[in-house]
This record gives C-alpha cells, sequence and structure tokens, in this order.
C-alpha cells in the first residue's frame, strides 16, 4: 500500500514559487513528514520535515493540512538547480522511511 | 572529502556470485541504513542499524545480509546474486530517528 502520493511531473517557470502537493491519508499521530530531493546521477538530499506545525528553513516551507492528511512542499522562488525528484516520505515510527515514486519538477528557464 | 562513501560505485556481476557492498562514514553518526533504488521508483529500506550491536530488517531484507564492522563501516552482502537485484545501492546514515540522512553517491550493480 502506498503511504504517500505525488504527481509524477510538475513544472514551473525559472523564480517562481512551487508548491509541491502530497497526500498521505493513512497518517498515523506519531508519524513525522520529510520531504527529500535527488537530483540525477545523486543519492537523496534532505529538504525539510515535520510534525504538525508548518515548518520554515533556508530551502523551502512545509505546509501541513491540520488533519494531517496532506501536506505542501513549497520553493519560494524556484531556480534550475532545483530540478530534481522530490520525494515526500513518512517515517513510521521513526525508524523507517518509507519513500514513494515522487515529483519529477521541471524547472523552466 | 565526502562524509558518506560508498565502493565500489559501479559493479557487474554474474548470477550466483557473493558480492559486497561497503559503506564508510566520517559523520560520528550511530545510525546506517542500506537502501535500492529500481529504476523510476522510490527508495526502498533493506536494512538499518541503530549501533554495532542493533541491526534489523527493512522492507526487503530477502536475498541480503549485512554486517557493522565498526561505528563508521556498514556492508552489504548479496550472499548468491540474481538479475532482479539489479539497482542501484544507497547508504545512509543519521544521528537520531528523526534526524537527517545523509545519502552516499550510490553503487550501481548490475548482475548478469
Amino acid at each position: 500500500d502506498a503511504k504517500t502520493t505525488q504527481p509524477n511531473s510538475m513544472e514551473s517557470n525559472e523564480e517562481e514559487p512551487v508548491h509541491l502537493p502530497c497526500n498521505h491519508s493513512t497518517i498515523s499521530g506519531t508519524d513525522y513528514i520529510h520531504w527529500y530531493r535527488q537530483l540525477p546521477s545523486q543519492g537523496p538530499e534532505y529538504v525539510i520535515h515535520g510534525l504538525t506545525s508548518n515548518v520554515n528553513n533556508r530551502m523551502a516551507s512545509l505546509a501541513i493540512a491540520e488533519d494531517r492528511k496532506s501536506s505542501t512542499l513549497i520553493l519560494h522562488r524556484a531556480t534550475l538547480r532545483d530540478a530534481a525528484v522530490y520525494y515526500c516520505i513518512l517515517s513510521v515510527t521513526g525508524n523507517q522511511f518509507y519513500f514513494g515514486t515522487g515529483t519529477s519538477l521541471t524547472v523552466i528557464p | 572529502d565526502a562524509d558518506v562513501t560508498q565502493t565500489p560505485r559501479n559493479r557487474i556481476t554474474k548470477t550466483g556470485k557473493r558480492i559486497m557492498l561497503e559503506c564508510s562514514q566520517t559523520k560520528g553518526h550511530d545510525r546506517m541504513y542500506w537502501y535500492r533504488q529500481d529504476p523510476g521508483l522510490g527508495l526502498r529500506l533493506i536494512y538499518y542499524s541503530f549501533d554495532v550491536k542493533d541491526i534489523n530488517k527493512g522492507e526487503i531484507s530477502d536475498g541480503y545480509s549485512v554486517s557493522r564492522q565498526a561505528q563508521a563501516k556498514f556492508s552489504l552482502s548479496l550472499e548468491s546474486a540474481i538479475p532482479n537485484q539489479t539497482a542501484l545501492y544507497f547508504c545512509a546514515t543519521s544521528e537520531g530517528t528523526f534526524y537527517e540522512q545523509y545519502f552516499g553517491p550510490g553503487t550501481r550493480l548490475t548482475v548478469t
């Protein structure tokens, strides 16, 4: 059973904001929501994570729905270096990460 | 130098051969992980270790074994490789349960 559902692909114009959605309707109360991204030919890299409240860091913002069944990763100004596959992940009991198939983001100059 | 290194970076082997993939880290983290990635798919957890005496099976451990030789080293073995184990393998480390995972560059394994 898929634990997270994301669109297969999205496009954004350079310097525009990007909103990457994720559904996780079976999330439990102790599951954290993590976002990682994978650039071509590289290992995944951490973007952001949260539990209930919205979170901000230097890379992005994470908006978590009040019922926690969905979340949105927000890149405030997309650059060409942000072109990657973005994974929305639940950490079940904090120990295991369950990656979905991710969203391939294309940034158009 | 990279914090998480994996050797080899590429390997081609034949069905039935034993193969070991190695991972080393300089971050001083207790937790280490092995994942595999198949084309067009996300990563799936094979094994994870919270310290040198604690090894746990992940989502897809059948056909694999691991060894935690030291805090900094975590090896993945395929005792008898089969073609459907052809994949990209990643090692990762983390400081704790809810902390960021740091991934290595990956090992591309092909079993013919």
